[in-house]
């Protein structure tokens, strides 16, 4: 079973403070998919990373993916209230399509 | 565009009733469609996905199942209901071609089993 853990499961941080969260695997992934999840609402998908070694960027948003494709990262810059949510990895299940989800990290900045 | 639309958004049911929850798309066609269950700290948990009309596969063996009566309609019911049923159920749909890329969620629907 390919398992998704995300760290970490809480972070309560000031407006402006940057911060780290990560998706890490035992297993190779083809790719990972971030979303965030606003509450009472659906996950909405910010970016996926196919190449290990990846970045991207939107806007204060950097995604990394791991060189050997088991693990990535979301670093926020000057986090403002708006970045409040909890988010989500997932990636496809090895030798299916199906997508594994973490458990997510619940992100609050305070203003 | 394309929108997903998913109700109710609420719903609180006894324990032995009947369920059955509706999600339809719009602006697409033939989509791939997905139920899943969040249920706190345990993350999104596949339920049923339909490639196509009449075609549903199940994830998760239990009393739920799930129907597709036509292209862009699916519907999550179960006979009776338990407890363990509660959860935050989401319905969501991907472009035909791109299985399990770029999901796109509708709002939920947060049930209640008492």
């Amino acid at each position: 079973t390919q398992l998704l853990e995300q760290s970490p499961q809480f972070l309560s941080i000031q407006e402006g403070e940057n911060l780290t969260v990560y998706c890490n695997s035992s297993s190779v992934f083809s790719s990972l998919q971030w979303y965030r999840q606003e509450p009472g609402e659906g996950p909405v998908l910010l970016v996926t990373v196919v190449t290990g070694g990846e970045v991207k960027k939107l806007k204060r948003l950097t995604f990394q993916f791991g060189d050997a494709r088991k693990d990535s990262s979301l670093h926020i810059t000057a986090a403002q209230p708006g970045d409040t949510g909890l988010y989500l990895c997932a990636g496809p299940r090895g030798g299916s399509e199906k997508l594994v989800f973490g458990k997510g990290t619940k992100l609050t900045v305070n203003p | 565009s394309q929108t997903i639309h998913q109700w109710p958004a609420t719903l609180v049911q006894p324990v032995g009733s009947p369920l059955s929850l509706e999600c339809t798309v719009e602006g697409t066609s033939n989509p791939n469609l997905y139920w899943y269950r969040q249920a706190a700290g345990r993350g999104l948990q596949l339920l049923f996905y339909s490639v196509g009309i009449g075609q549903i596969s199940s994830e998760v063996p239990q009393n739920l199942s799930a129907s597709r009566p036509q292209d862009r309609q699916f519907i999550l019911s179960s006979k009776k209901l338990l407890l363990s049923d509660s959860g935050f159920y989401l319905c969501a749909w991907s472009p035909p071609g791109m299985f399990s890329e770029k999901l796109f969620f509708g709002s939920g629907t947060q049930l209640s089993v008492l």
